[in-house]
């Protein structure tokens, strides 16, 4: 299983545009990135999932460059509500157990 | 998106007692659902994978005598911690896994404390 490192925490001001980036070096051909969100005493909520490249939904966007090493999770003009906790995940083509990481505590500042 | 419920919310218990908690899949089959628990400041840990029909699979360490899980149907799956000690005291969340999006839809958690 890909092991996923991420920065344990990361402050940023209001409206401003978050970047989360996810390390995963052991990542195998077939497996794909997914992050979720939590918020305390929450269950985590899906954000975005991709294989490769650019993915972007209507809350986020997930770059992936070409060795798929890494990957970065975009969030564009966060706001107070947005202060929660990010995991990042590297997903098995088969079996689709989830491993969760420490995860990046994200705190949005007036 | 695909909605996924737990219940109860929130249990308190006394010790030795046995608590069952209940996981649903609202608007999507699920063959398979997750069971984790996640202590204060830390992050979620995979307990058991639920699959309907079958025995579940438990992560290494984990006690399938102490965490009973049934999935009758493809919609509910069950945990049940039998002779709860406060150390049980956690929280507990499930989700299930929706093929169609290939990816997992977790539940809102239930916090059970053991006095």
């Amino acid at each position: 299983l890909a092991k996923t490192t991420q920065p344990i925490s990361m402050d940023s001001y209001e409206g401003q545009e978050v970047n989360i980036t996810c390390s995963h070096n052991n990542i195998a051909t077939n497996d794909y990135i997914t992050w979720y969100q939590q918020f305390p005493s929450q269950g985590p909520r899906f954000i975005i999932q991709g294989y490769k490249t650019k993915v972007t939904n209507e809350v986020a966007s997930l770059f992936i460059p070409a060795d798929r090493k890494s990957s970065t999770l975009s969030l564009p003009r966060v706001s107070l509500s947005d202060t929660a906790v990010y995991y990042c995940l590297v997903v098995p083509s088969t079996g689709n157990q989830f491993y969760f990481g420490t995860g990046t505590s994200l705190t949005v500042i007036p | 998106g695909a909605v996924v419920s737990q219940h109860p919310s929130r249990v308190i218990c006394k010790s030795g007692t046995s608590v069952k908690i209940e996981c649903r899949s609202l608007d999507f089959q699920a063959t398979t659902m997750f069971w984790y628990r996640q202590f204060p400041k830390k992050s979620l840990m995979l307990m058991a994978t639920s699959n309907e029909g079958s025995k579940a699979t438990y992560e290494q360490g984990v006690e399938k005598d102490k965490f009973l899980i049934n999935h009758a149907s493809l919609t509910l799956s069950t945990l049940t911690v039998t002779s709860a000690h406060p150390e049980d005291s956690s929280f507990y969340i499930c989700s299930a896994l929706s093929e169609e999006a290939d990816t997992q839809y977790f539940g809102p958690g239930t916090r059970l404390t053991v006095l």
